[in-house]
């Protein structure tokens, strides 16, 4: 089967920095996605990781491990609007590489407080 | 912004009617997703499809049916709605994986009320 796993809440204070943790087992893994959700809208993308390793892309970055099963976001000089949701997606392929799926964990709820 | 659609984006029906939610996409992108959203689980797929006439079932199908007669559309059907869907729905695209991420893109969600 899949799963994924997340923390479900997390609180941090505005200007810290912020690490949230995922671990996957699924088999297929073609890729780990985070994605932004708002309450009341639609997740939005954040980051990508194929290969071990760290992407960074201005205040965010996302760290994969494949061998280890997890990845983490890492949210810099926190702000108020990045309080939201944050869902750690794998992409898995299946039928000889013509169709490929998503599974999400249950996302992680962040509270930025002043 | 890609350019995907839900229609409609709020709708309230009676247990035992059928439904149909629309999710159109002007990307040309070759896969469509229907998820559902509820307190606690996530996003859960529903069905998805892999190109015109070619769907198959996520973890979630019972109760649900799905079309795709025209790579811009794909249609979810509930054929006899329960209170248990009761949900936020949402359709997203992407295309295939290769060498670029391809990450999928949502539309703005459907809010289901099954009274």
């Amino acid at each position: 089967g899949q799963n994924i796993d997340q923390p479900t809440e997390m609180t941090a204070t505005e200007g810290a920095i912020v690490q949230i943790n995922c671990t996957y087992q699924t088999s297929g893994f073609n890729g780990l996605f985070w994605y932004q959700q708002h309450a009341g809208e639609a997740p939005t993308f954040l980051s990508y990781n194929v290969l071990d390793g760290l992407e960074e892309k201005g205040r965010f970055s996302s760290f994969l491990s494949r061998s280890k099963g997890y990845s983490y976001l890492l949210l810099k000089e926190l702000q108020m609007k990045d309080s939201a949701s944050y869902l750690c997606a794998v992409r898995v392929l299946i039928r000889d590489n013509y169709g490929q799926n998503f599974v999400f964990g249950p996302g992680t709820r962040l509270s930025v407080l002043p | 912004d890609a350019g995907i659609t839900q229609s409609p984006r709020h709708k309230v029906t009676e247990t035992g009617t059928p439904v149909t939610l629309r999710c159109h996409q002007t990307e040309n992108h070759r896969y469509m997703y229907w998820y559902r959203q509820d307190p606690g689980h996530g996003l859960r797929l529903i069905h998805y499809s892999y190109g015109v006439k070619d769907t198959d079932k996520g973890e979630v199908s019972d109760g649900y049916s799905v079309s795709r007669s025209k790579t811009e559309d794909f249609l979810l059907t509930l054929e006899s709605a329960t209170s248990s869907q009761t949900s936020v729905y949402f359709c997203a695209i992407s295309e295939l994986a290769g060498a670029r991420s391809y990450e999928q893109y949502f539309g703005p969600g459907t809010r289901l009320t099954v009274t």
